[in-house]
């Protein structure tokens, strides 16, 4: 059975940072490029970072280049995002994904 | 930035079919994907490469491209199908991935 499970999300002030990790069973993970996208409360998804299977290329969204960091580790079967410099308009729930199945998420709250 | 455009909503009759279309200009070279979102649960994947079904979705969903748009059709809608639908594609140059705003399906 595939399974994704996010965590490391909180509650974190302006300016601060984060990082999510994405565990990964079920499938041959170096063999997929994987994806964080978000959810902020009652919106829609949006996109946020990708990475090939080798960590060869990667890819973001302009509202997180410079602040972001996709990575992993095909060693650990694990997807990092490295979240630095938070905003406000960064809470949400962030989900990892290969696209054809999903995690459950993890809440990120940046408030002060 | 590229954008996706659907409508934010549509309603339709148990027993109906729904067709939800989303519009794109890189979308004649993209392949489209469509996702099923109930409240509180993450997405579930229905379409893959503009018309591939996964086997665990049922076969009253279906996806169909056309040019600058993608459909998402739904026949025999059931009050099960409530939901939000996303549709997700790329840029041109496959370096954005981008997401429909959604479309809130409602059974009446």
């Amino acid at each position: 059975e595939v399974q994704l499970l996010e965590s490391g999300g909180g509650l974190v002030q302006p300016g601060g940072s984060l990082r999510l990790s994405c565990a990964v069973s079920g499938f041959t993970f170096s063999r997929y490029a994987m994806t964080w996208v978000r959810q902020a409360p009652g919106k829609g998804l949006e996109w946020v970072s990708s990475i090939g299977g080798s960590s060869n290329n990667t890819y973001y969204a302009d509202s997180v280049k410079g602040r972001f960091t996709i990575s992993r580790d095909n060693s650990k079967n694990t997807l990092y995002l490295q979240m630095n410099s938070l905003r406000v308009e960064d809470t949400a729930v962030y989900y990892c994904t290969p696209f054809d199945v999903w995690g459950r998420g993890t809440l990120v709250t940046v408030s002060s | 930035s590229y954008e996706l455009t659907q409508p934010p909503s549509v309603s339709v009759s148990p027993g109906q079919t729904a067709r939800i279309i989303c519009s794109g200009d890189a979308l004649p070279k993209q392949y489209a994907y469509w996702y099923q979102q109930k409240p509180g649960q993450a997405p579930v994947l229905l379409i893959y490469k503009d018309s591939q079904r996964p086997s665990r979705i049922p076969e009253r969903f279906s996806g169909s491209s056309s040019g600058t748009t993608v459909t998402l059709t739904i026949s025999g809608v059931q009050a099960e199908d409530e939901a939000h639908y996303y549709c997700h594609s790329a840029d041109s140059s496959s370096t954005y991935e981008v997401f429909g705003g959604g479309t809130k399906l409602t059974v009446l």
